[in-house]
């Protein structure tokens, strides 16, 4: 059965203090995996799409890596405004269809 | 461009009622997508259009749920006699789909409508 798991739960830094997010993935077969941004009250926000282990995107002071097992959600020197919660999903090439499954999520918060 | 909107954005009903949400997808996505956010939970796939190809209604919890998108473009999330456990967050989301060579890429997702079975 394809699974995401996501740590931690929840993670609080202070501004400036770099840090990263886990994504422990389990799928017959990776078609891509999807890292999101929802903020309270809204819908998830698209932030990078990873398909091959070693491949690497940024935006800003978030860092997406990927291997064979987990991606990595790197951010540095964050910023207040970064707080929010970071949602990761994949999708398998078994699944014709668009159907993402999604990780539980990571609680960002970062204080001043 | 306009983003994903869905309507309303809140809905308080009663055990039993009938409610209909509504998608409207971005302009010449192919796909669309319905999903169910719960208190605590992660997103929860139910259905999947992708052009006049049959939906995959794989993730529809039961058959109170149904989905229809009319013309290729808006579409409809109807539950039937709601119950408590059906209170969540229900999230629409499009993607180019074939229009873009792959059915596998980004999907876009809207505010949601917040469904409260009183």
């Amino acid at each position: 059965e394809d699974q995401v798991t996501q740590s931690p739960e929840a993670l609080r830094l202070q501004e400036g203090e770099s840090s990263s997010l886990n994504c422990s993935y389990t799928v017959s077969g990776l078609r891509g995996l999807f890292w999101y941004r929802q903020d309270p009250g809204k819908g998830p926000e698209f932030l990078f799409t990873l398909y091959s282990a070693g491949e690497e995107k940024e935006k800003e002071r978030l860092k997406a890596t990927l291997t064979k097992k987990e991606s990595f959600l790197h951010i540095t020197a964050p910023k207040p405004e970064d707080s929010a919660t970071y949602l990761c999903a994949v999708h398998s090439i078994y699944n014709q269809g668009g159907k993402l499954i999604f990780g539980q999520g990571t609680e960002l918060s970062v204080k001043p | 461009g306009a983003g994903v909107s869905q309507s309303p954005s809140n809905k308080v009903t009663e055990k039993g009622k009938d409610v209909e949400l509504r998608c409207d997808p971005i302009s010449g996505h192919t796909a669309l997508y319905w999903y169910r956010q719960s208190l605590g939970q992660g997103l929860e796939f139910l259905i999947y259009f992708q052009g006049n190809s049959a939906p995959d209604k794989s993730g529809l919890p039961s058959d109170r749920f149904s989905a229809e998108r009319t013309g290729g473009s808006v579409s409809t999330l109807t539950i039937q006699r709601t119950q408590q456990e059906d209170s969540a967050v229900y999230l629409c989301a499009s993607s180019l789909g074939s229009a873009s060579g792959s059915p596998y890429n980004e999907q876009f997702f809207g505010p949601g409508t917040r469904l409260t079975v009183l």
